[in-house]
């Protein structure tokens, strides 16, 4: 069994701050992370993705997000908000060879210009 | 780019009324999704459909039913619709690990 954890449900930044989103993950083996953004009325969109390798990998619109095996993370960060960041972001989690992604609850990111 | 398509954007229809809710990926994905948000946004797993292979999430009513006609197209069927229907349906496809999504389905049920 393996579960994904958002432990900030809002998140409020102003225009121009730095923000970090925490995403935790509780499973034994080798996994996939990702993060997702959902606008107002929208689809998700995926943003970026780990499996190995260089734990900071770059996303799209400056996101960049950091795995970490020993606190069991992938915080995503971005260093300048915009207010267009404004969504609710989603972490997932995939295990190998397994076509089920597990979703977190979900951050809601307000952005005040 | 739109390459995940949902119809209809909206439904609103009454208890008891059957609904279906049409899905199409143009990215050549293998595996399809439906999941069900709610107003809290939550995202509950409903079906995952690939190769002619169909996993059921068990906690998904009876009324609720996928359908196929190939593997760029997967429906969502919901025979009987109740108040706790009222939701927000998205449907996905998959690759490496990736998923996308449509714009989603709104289904208010009165």
């Amino acid at each position: 069994t393996q579960t994904v954890s958002q432990s900030d449900a809002h998140v409020t930044v102003f225009e121009g701050d730095s923000v970090e989103l925490r995403c935790n993950y509780s499973y034994g083996g080798s996994i996939y992370l990702s993060w997702y953004i959902q606008h107002h009325g929208r689809g998700l969109q995926f943003l970026l993705k780990y499996y190995s390798g260089n734990p900071v990998v770059q996303g799209v619109n400056g996101f960049e997000a950091e795995f970490s095996k020993s606190d069991s993370s992938f915080h995503l960060r971005k260093a300048s908000v915009h207010w267009s960041d404004s969504a609710v972001y989603f972490c997932a989690a995939s295990i190998p060879g397994y076509q089920n992604f597990y979703f977190g609850k979900g951050t809601s990111l307000t952005v005040i210009p | 780019e739109t390459a995940v398509f949902q119809t209809p954007n909206y439904h609103v229809t009454q208890v008891g009324n059957e609904v279906s809710f049409n899905c199409k990926q143009t990215l050549g994905h293998d595996t399809m999704y439906w999941y069900k948000q709610d107003s809290k946004k939550l995202l509950k797993i409903m079906f995952s459909y690939n190769n002619k292979q169909l996993i059921v999430n068990e906690t998904v009513p009876r009324r609720f039913s996928p359908q196929s006609s190939d593997k760029a197209h997967l429906n969502l069927r919901i025979k009987s619709v109740e108040p706790e229907d009222s939701a927000v349906y998205l449907c996905a496809s998959s690759h490496s690990y990736e998923q996308y999504f449509g714009p989603g389905t709104r289904l208010t049920v009165l």
